[in-house]
């Protein structure tokens, strides 16, 4: 069985302020780590799929890094809004053809 | 819209009764998977297909689940005799597949709740 942990699982987050969270998954068989943001009531929406160790992404306020040695990586969100407030997913890809993912961490921008 | 959408977007039941849910995914994509999530989860693989090819199950889907793809393009996933551990978020994805498997990125519907009495 799979293990993708995510931490924190909640957090909340003064406007403006900049947050990071994590994701560690297995360091082996892997193929991409993706990440989601997920609102309420909406699909998941695809953020970023990092397939290579050192992997920075950036869309916008948010970025990611990957680690694959160590079986890691970070979302950051530089600069928090009230429309950033979601459940951010991360999922590894490791060759089976479905992905695995973590609980998500519930991310709260207080105004 | 050209996303996946998914209907019905909610679902409520009696045990023991029979429901289906239903795909369409994005036009272009050859790859659509079944997840489930349910409450303080992440979403769960439960199958995919490649085309009208079921390609894989999850152990989680047992002999009650069954997912079609007949020409291709949308899918179908049954709940034979549902129970209330049946009770989750089913969402479907859909991606178009190349050369490496997983490092696609997977567009995901708005998924459908069911509730089971």
């Amino acid at each position: 069985i799979l293990n993708v942990e995510q931490s924190p699982q909640s957090l909340h987050v003064q406007e403006g302020d900049s947050t990071n969270f994590t994701c560690s998954f297995p360091s082996s068989n892997f193929y991409a780590l993706h990440w989601y943001r997920w609102e309420t009531a909406k699909s998941p929406e695809a953020l970023f799929v990092m397939t290579l160790n050192g992997d920075e992404k950036k869309k916008g306020r948010i970025s990611a890094t990957l680690n694959t040695k160590e079986g890691y990586s970070y979302l950051y969100i530089k600069g928090s809004q009230p429309e950033d407030s979601a459940t951010y997913l991360c999922a590894f890809a490791g060759g089976a053809d479905g992905l695995t993912f973590g609980k998500g961490t519930h991310l709260i921008i207080q105004p | 819209d050209t996303g996946v959408s998914q209907d019905p977007r909610h679902k409520i039941t009696k045990r023991g009764q029979n429901v289906t849910f239903r795909c369409d995914p994005i036009s272009e994509h050859n790859r659509l998977y079944w997840y489930r999530q349910t409450l303080g989860q992440g979403p769960e693989f439960l199958t995919y297909f490649q085309n009208e090819a079921q390609l894989e199950k999850s152990r989680l889907l047992s002999d009650r689940f069954s997912a079609e793809r007949p020409k291709g393009s949308f899918s179908t996933l049954e709940i034979q005799r549902t129970e209330q551990g049946d009770s989750a978020m089913y969402l479907c994805a859909s991606s178009l597949a190349r050369v490496v498997s997983g490092a696609e990125t997977q567009y995901f519907g708005p998924g459908t709740r069911l509730l089971v009495l």
